[in-house]
């Protein structure tokens, strides 16, 4: 199917435990996200890549790796899960809008953590 | 730090009614996006505009910018249930690709 695909929707771990949760898009876009939401936060951007093997911080990146070796994934790794990561997680990719040249971000349904 | 701040955070309407929606920003911008996220689900884009544009129309969807108070609107006429949801306003600066989103406004519209 087309589209962005997260997995998995709903994790519990527990408190260090590495988590990965995965994201995939089908339209080979360059650029790709991940943003946490969080109740009074709004969207905070975690990390992003812009093409297969660039990726760089966002304005939350503490206790999170990404990795990009295929434009189509782009793993968000949690090295050692703690509470404060409790949190839904939104991958997004980006296209250009033709007219405009500016990005607009597509988001996946979200994968829910609870780190107990 | 947010770059966006939603006004009101709540609001609540009857079907038929228009909804307004605020957003107040703190750097100059390339662009502005209104986005919709529904209950449980990931956002959807609604309306982009353009630092150089003042007012922009889709549908029921009405947006205004004003860059010299670093604000922007979103109007939704003739409001819906099915436009129950939280609406995020994002900014881009610069020549970059992130959006920074706001905290979001929740909008109820009951029948």
């Amino acid at each position: 199917d087309a589209g962005i695909t997260q997995s998995p929707r709903y994790k519990i771990t527990e408190t260090g435990r590495q988590v990965t949760l995965m994201c995939h898009q089908t339209w080979s876009h360059s650029y790709m996200f991940w943003y946490r939401q969080d109740l009074g936060h709004g969207l905070r951007l975690i990390y992003y890549s812009a093409a297969a093997d660039i990726t760089d911080k966002g304005e939350v990146p503490d206790g999170y790796v990404v990795s990009r070796s295929k434009t189509e994934n782009f793993p968000l790794t949690l090295e050692s899960a703690t509470r404060s990561q409790t949190s839904v997680y939104f991958c997004a990719s980006s296209a250009k809008v033709r007219t405009s040249g500016a990005n607009v971000l597509t988001f996946g349904a979200g994968s829910r953590l609870t780190v107990l | 730090s947010q770059q966006g701040e939603e006004d009101p955070q709540a609001l609540s309407i009857q079907e038929g009614e228009n909804a307004t929606m605020n957003c107040s920003y703190k750097t100059s911008i390339n662009n502005l996006q209104w986005y919709r996220q529904n209950s449980g689900r990931g956002l959807v884009h609604l309306i982009l505009i353009r630092s150089n544009e003042r007012e922009k129309h889709s549908g029921r969807l009405r947006v205004t910018l004003d860059t010299s108070k670093k604000s922007s609107s979103l109007l939704i006429t003739a409001s819906r249930a099915a436009d129950t949801a939280s609406y995020f306003c994002a900014t881009v600066t610069g020549g970059g690709n992130k959006l920074t989103f706001g905290t979001g406004t929740q909008l109820k519209v009951e029948l």
